[in-house]
């Protein structure tokens, strides 16, 4: 298995200002993912992070408002832009190791914006 | 593009006893993966049970075993002697075997919140 932290675990931010969500991972790890998933509901994909290249967003998810960093094999980041009360959702870290079925979660970040 | 459906929001067991919960998806592709996945309150999302879709014989987990329906597109998880501690959100979940941009990405249906009653 693999063993994510995510930072903060909880925010709570007023509108208009950034926010920035670390993940990072106890081993090496191909593709990194970030999810958001908004109260009550499911998890959308918002966009996959390689190492060494530009993250690729999912329909309706820019750049622009979820920037993402993908230093190196274990570390992640994910902004929150110019944030809206619609931005308050659940942000979840995944990663997946090449050739294992598993998928691995991290805790997940709660944001509240106000 | 791929589906997931989880036709039931919330369902209700007694503990010790059974409960099955539903799942359909709907995908052109030959080559994929399920899964079903727990969100205890604490948000962190736990994998359950995984199906490879090229096996026949259904995935079991000690009290976790799930009904995998490939021509009907179903899968569905059984829980057995329900304990408390199994309530929970529950999700299931798509991915498919296909590699390049697809590799690692889940399709999430709406989600199943499962009260256990004592």
């Amino acid at each position: 298995s693999a063993v994510i932290s995510q930072k903060p675990s909880r925010d709570i931010c007023q509108r208009g200002t950034s926010l920035t969500i670390q993940c990072q991972v106890d081993s090496q790890v191909t593709m990194m993912f970030w999810y958001r998933q908004q109260p009550g509901q499911s998890l959308t994909l918002i966009a996959t992070a390689n190492q060494g290249s530009e993250a690729t967003y999912e329909s309706g998810f820019v750049i622009d408002k979820f920037p993402i960093s993908r230093p190196n094999l274990t570390f992640s980041t994910l902004t929150v832009s110019n944030m809206s009360p619609e931005d308050s959702s659940i942000y979840l870290c995944s990663v997946n190791r090449q050739g294992f079925d598993e998928q691995y979660f991290g805790p997940g970040t709660r944001l509240t914006v106000t | 593009a791929q589906t997931v459906t989880q036709s039931q929001p919330e369902m209700s067991v007694q503990e010790a006893e059974t409960v099955t919960l539903s799942c359909t998806y709907d995908t052109s592709e030959s080559d994929y993966y399920l899964f079903w996945y727990k969100q205890p309150p604490s948000r962190q999302m736990i994998l359950v049970i995984r199906q490879e879709a090229y096996k026949q014989q259904n995935a079991t987990e000690n009290r976790f075993s799930v009904n995998f329906q490939k021509a009907a597109k179903s899968f569905s998880l059984k829980i057995s002697d329900s304990q408390l501690g199994d309530a929970a959100m529950y999700f299931c979940a798509y991915r498919s075997g296909a590699g390049g941009t697809s590799y690692g990405k889940l399709t999430f249906g709406q989600g199943t919140i499962l009260t256990v009653h004592p």
